[in-house]
């Protein structure tokens, strides 16, 4: 089963809008990665963080390795409608196996 | 393009039959992952290759299932006498050596439909 919390479990965006989602794990992880996966294809590496505390921005995102290591979380500035997908976190432990949340879904609000 | 291509995108099979997915893995990639991914959910670890070698099967992987990675390039996942809870996205994914050891890149995944 999976080991990290996604939160929230879907949200909605207005286009300009700023959006944030974050995970939380009961183990600690030696990195975290954050992908957006669209329908019926293979999750995307958005951005990668490798020691506690790390603040990485990868254009409109923004991400946070959590000084604790159970945590992170990512930010989108002014969104856009190709914005919306599926965002997992994802910890890698021990042989850099992967573990994920089961995922935010982002969708452009009606 | 993360450059990791599976074959076939998608399958559809009857309860009972053999099926076996490909992944060919960005070149210069020497680890290589399979996943597997239910509606709503994230990939759940299925196995794990060092060049050839495999290193780590998780408990997921029940003994009809077997993966190959005959020369440490492509890999190969055979799932025997299919059931209908087989049905799922298959994912593979490769990841460099060095200073990037965590990160690791997925290919477009097999949809496999048991009937």
């Amino acid at each position: 089963g999976q080991q990290l919390n996604q939160s929230p479990q879907s949200m909605f965006i207005q286009e300009g809008e700023d959006v944030s989602m974050n995970c939380t794990s009961s183990s600690i992880f030696n990195t975290w990665l954050w992908y957006k996966q669209d329908p019926g294809e293979g999750p995307v590496l958005l951005i990668a963080l490798y020691k506690a505390g790390e603040l990485t921005s990868n254009g409109r995102l923004t991400a946070q390795f959590g000084i604790t290591r159970k945590d992170s979380f990512l930010n989108i500035s002014a969104s856009i409608p190709s914005d919306v997908g599926i965002y997992f976190c994802a910890g890698s432990g021990r042989i850099y196996k992967l573990s994920f949340g089961a995922g935010t879904t982002v969708t452009v609000r009606a | 393009d993360t450059g990791v291509s599976q074959d076939p995108r998608h399958k559809i099979t009857k309860r009972g039959q053999n099926v076996t997915f490909r992944c060919d893995p960005i070149s210069e990639h020497n680890r290589l992952y399979w996943y597997r991914q239910t509606l709503g959910q994230g990939p759940e670890f299925l196995t794990y290759f060092q060049n050839e070698a495999q290193l780590e099967k998780s408990r997921l992987l029940s003994d009809r299932f077997s993966a190959e990675r005959p020369k440490g390039s492509f890999s190969t996942l055979e799932i025997q006498r299919t059931e209908q809870g087989d049905s799922a996205m298959y994912l593979c994914a490769t990841g460099p050596d060095g200073r990037a050891l965590n990160e690791q890149f997925f290919g477009p995944g097999t949809r496999l439909t048991v009937l």
